[in-house]
């Protein structure tokens, strides 16, 4: 199985519907984060959360919401879906620990793309 | 405030020959840098990291890059490439105190038979 698993793989959906993306981990980390992929822009952070208690934004956090339900599992969602967040969605984990000269390396779930009609 | 550069969107090389995918960086002090592959329709798996100890970095599958520190640069190289070198590849940086990465806007890697 792998170490991060996102569910759904795939999904369409309609202009204005809720969506969620779910994500858990087998890794132990602590620090969980939900990154958007898009065409020509890399990878951007939506979220991130370093304990069940700690959530925080990220670069483009407008229009999402998260959920720590766990330690081992992090949701991301859309309350009302519009085309522009049709991307491809990234969850990762990384283990406790970073700073300016940490090196935190995140493993990647094989994440879930979303297509809003 | 930390930043990176990928300085080109798309590389194309033969196989066999020298591979080469630039990255600079920008940081207010001594950063991590990382680099990442992304296969198609894949998940992103760790290249290798720099983090302040020998200035070239070996990485897995025959990838390596040099720190250097004068020029904010970390370029990926590869003597020989292989056809399933054929990726994406995003060069990061660790991005503030709370370790938060800073991803670069992709170079897309393609190797011709």
């Amino acid at each position: 199985d792998a170490d991060v698993t996102q569910t759904p793989r795939n999904r369409i959906t309609k202009t204005g519907k809720r969506i969620m993306l779910e994500c858990s981990q087998t890794k132990g980390h602590d620090r969980m984060y939900w990154y958007r992929q898009d065409p020509g822009l890399g990878l951007r952070l939506i979220y991130y959360s370093f304990d069940v208690k700690d959530i925080n934004k990220g670069e483009i956090s407008d229009g999402y919401s998260v959920s720590r339900q766990a330690q081992a599992k992090f949701s991301l969602s859309l309350e009302s879906a519009i085309p522009n967040q049709t991307a491809l969605y990234f969850c990762a984990t990384s283990q406790l620990g970073g700073g300016p000269s940490g090196a935190n390396v995140l493993t990647f779930g094989a994440g879930s793309r979303l297509t809003v009609l | 405030a930390q930043s990176v550069t990928q300085l080109d969107s798309h590389v194309s090389v033969s196989e066999g020959t020298p591979v080469l995918l630039r990255c600079n960086y920008s940081s207010s002090y001594s950063p991590s840098l990382f680099w990442y592959v992304q296969h198609p329709n894949k998940g992103l798996q760790l290249l290798l990291k720099y983090t302040s100890a020998a200035t070239l970095v070996k990485g897995i599958n025959g990838f390596e890059a040099e720190f250097k520190k004068s020029e904010t640069s970390f370029h990926l190289t590869k003597p020989s490439a292989h056809m399933s070198d054929a990726a994406e590849y995003f060069c990061v940086v660790s991005g503030g105190s709370q370790g938060n990465l800073i991803f670069g806007k992709g170079t897309k890697l393609s190797v011709k038979p």
